[in-house]
C-alpha cells in the first residue's frame, strides 16, 4: 500500500541524547515536511523539503535538522534531545509545494524526552 | 502566534443530526483553506478544501463554507455517522505555500 512510513513508532530518550526520526515515501512526491503536535497548538511546522537536495525551516525549527539526500527519504535529527522535544511527530508529503495541495500524513513518532 | 484557531476543543452530536465545526484565522493572505480528520494512533488524513474564490464546496456528507470578510470558516457534515467520531483539524496556507496553519483540533463525539 502506497504512503508514508515512520519510524520509530514510539521511543523513550535521555536528555541530551542524539535521535534521528525516520520518514520514507513511496508515492514519489516530491514535497515533504515535519510537523510537532503538542496539546492545544495544533501541527507545527518544523523543517520543509520541496524537492530532493532542498530544505528549508518552517516555524519551530530550532533543535532540528534535516536532509533531503533523495526523493523517498526525509529524516529528522535531534542533535541533543530536550524535554521540550517530547510530542508526536508527523511526516507528511504531497505531489508538490502547492497552496491547493493537501499533504498525505504518516502516523506519526510519539517522542518522550526525560 | 496561533492564525488559525478552533475555538471549541470538543462537540458532541447525535447520530443522524448535523455536526457543524468552526475555525477563525487572522491572516488575511491565507488563500486555500483545508480540514483533515484524525483517528487515535493514526496521522491525519485530507477530508475537504476550499480556495479563496470560493464560499462552499460540498463532497458528499461534508460541507465547507468561507465567510472571507469574517475570517471564518466551518465544516458541516450532515448527517453525522459514529465513524465521524475523530479530531478535526482546520488549516491554511497563503503565499508562502510552505507555510501550512493549523489549527488546535476540535473532537467530534457522534453519539449512537
Amino acid at each position: 500500500i502506497a504512503g508514508i512510513t515512520q519510524a520509530p513508532t514510539s521511543q523513550i530518550l535521555a536528555a541530551g541524547r542524539r535521535m534521528t526520526l525516520r520518514c520514507t515515501q513511496d508515492m514519489r512526491h516530491n514535497a515533504m515536511y515535519w510537523y510537532r503536535q503538542d496539546l492545544g497548538l495544533g501541527l507545527r511546522l518544523i523543517h520543509y523539503s520541496n524537492t530532493a537536495g532542498t530544505t528549508g525551516k518552517g516555524e519551530v525549527p530550532d533543535g532540528y535538522s534535516v536532509s533531503r539526500a533523495n526523493t523517498d527519504d526525509f529524516p529528522l535529527t535531534l542533535a541533543s534531545a530536550v524535554p521540550s522535544q517530547t510530542s508526536v511527530y508527523f511526516c507528511a508529503s504531497r505531489t508538490y509545494a502547492g497552496s491547493g495541495q493537501p499533504q498525505h500524513f504518516g502516523d506519526g513518532t510519539r517522542l518522550s524526552i526525560l | 502566534d496561533q492564525q488559525v484557531k478552533q475555538n471549541s476543543p470538543s462537540l458532541s452530536v447525535q447520530e443522524g443530526r448535523i455536526s457543524i465545526l468552526n475555525c477563525d484565522y487572522t491572516n488575511s493572505m491565507f488563500d486555500y483553506f483545508l480540514w483533515y480528520k484524525k483517528y487515535p494512533a493514526e496521522g491525519p488524513t485530507f477530508l475537504i478544501s476550499i480556495s479563496s474564490i470560493k464560499d462552499k464546496n460540498e463532497d458528499g456528507r461534508f460541507t465547507v463554507f468561507l465567510n472571507k470578510s469574517a475570517k471564518h470558516l466551518s465544516l458541516h457534515i450532515v448527517p453525522s455517522q459514529p465513524g465521524d467520531s475523530a479530531v478535526y483539524f482546520c488549516a491554511a496556507s497563503g503565499d508562502n505555500n510552505n507555510d501550512m496553519r493549523f489549527g488546535a483540533g476540535t473532537r467530534l463525539t457522534v453519539k449512537p
